[in-house]
């Protein structure tokens, strides 16, 4: 497709529910981000692959949460029994580029998704 | 702590004058800065980016300014224009696998 695609757009999820979350990269985009969203906040980094490896975690909020990319393109996150301060906006952005070398490519971002906990 | 602020949550402009957003960052690190501007209900698309060996970056009515002593980068918008009302985003990054956004600021244009 032409862009990041995110699936659902939106989730209601009842506390202790667990959700996934799908994202569909940029065709031949090596990188992959997980970012969350809240309310009236910038988004803040969860996790981040290149290809199908998981090269940081460091901002997954606990080991509630957990994400997979395992052939390296389509990406799932998975939130398990989920809590009301897990609602947010999940974004999932791709770029080309292999971070760390000389040039930092943009990330192009999906439209996330809305997840609303009760 | 946040890395990256935006500290003004919104700006209101004429259309037809100057649009002029502001970021500050605390790392010393970062080499690589972002501007994104987010429309309701929509992901985050890249404006504009400059790399801190460089001090000013130019793409059509849009200038990015880094002032790396200041640890600063502002983003004009000249002439702005009412599609120009978004929420606007900058970042930064060192190692390109991790970007820190700030808050944002919300530009009204009006017309």
């Amino acid at each position: 497709g032409a862009g990041v695609s995110q699936s659902p757009r939106y989730k209601v999820a009842k506390r202790g529910q667990d959700v996934a979350l799908r994202c569909d990269p940029i065709s031949g985009h090596v990188s992959l981000f997980w970012y969350q969203q809240a309310l009236g906040q910038g988004p803040e980094f969860l996790t981040y692959f290149q290809n199908e490896a998981q090269l940081d975690k460091s901002g997954l909020p606990s080991d509630r949460f957990f994400a997979e990319r395992p052939e390296g393109s389509v990406s799932t996150l998975k939130i398990q029994r989920t809590q009301q301060e897990d609602s947010a906006v999940y974004l999932c952005a791709s770029s080309p580029g292999h971070p760390g070398g000389l040039l930092v490519s943009p990330l192009h971002f999906g439209n996330g998704t809305r997840l609303t906990v009760t | 702590d946040q890395q990256v602020k935006q500290n003004s949550p919104s700006l209101s402009v004429q259309e037809g004058r100057i649009s002029i957003l502001n970021c500050d960052y605390t790392n010393s690190m970062f080499d690589y800065f972002l501007w994104y501007k987010k429309y309701p209900a929509e992901g985050p698309t890249f404006l504009i980016s400059i790399s801190s060996i460089k001090d000013k970056n130019e793409d059509g009515r849009f200038t990015v300014f880094l002032n790396k002593s200041a640890k600063h980068l502002s983003l004009h918008i000249v002439p702005s224009q009412p599609g120009d009302s978004a929420v606007y985003f900058c970042a930064a990054s060192f190692t390109g696998n991790q970007f820190y956004f700030g808050t944002g600021t919300s530009l009204t244009v009006i017309p």
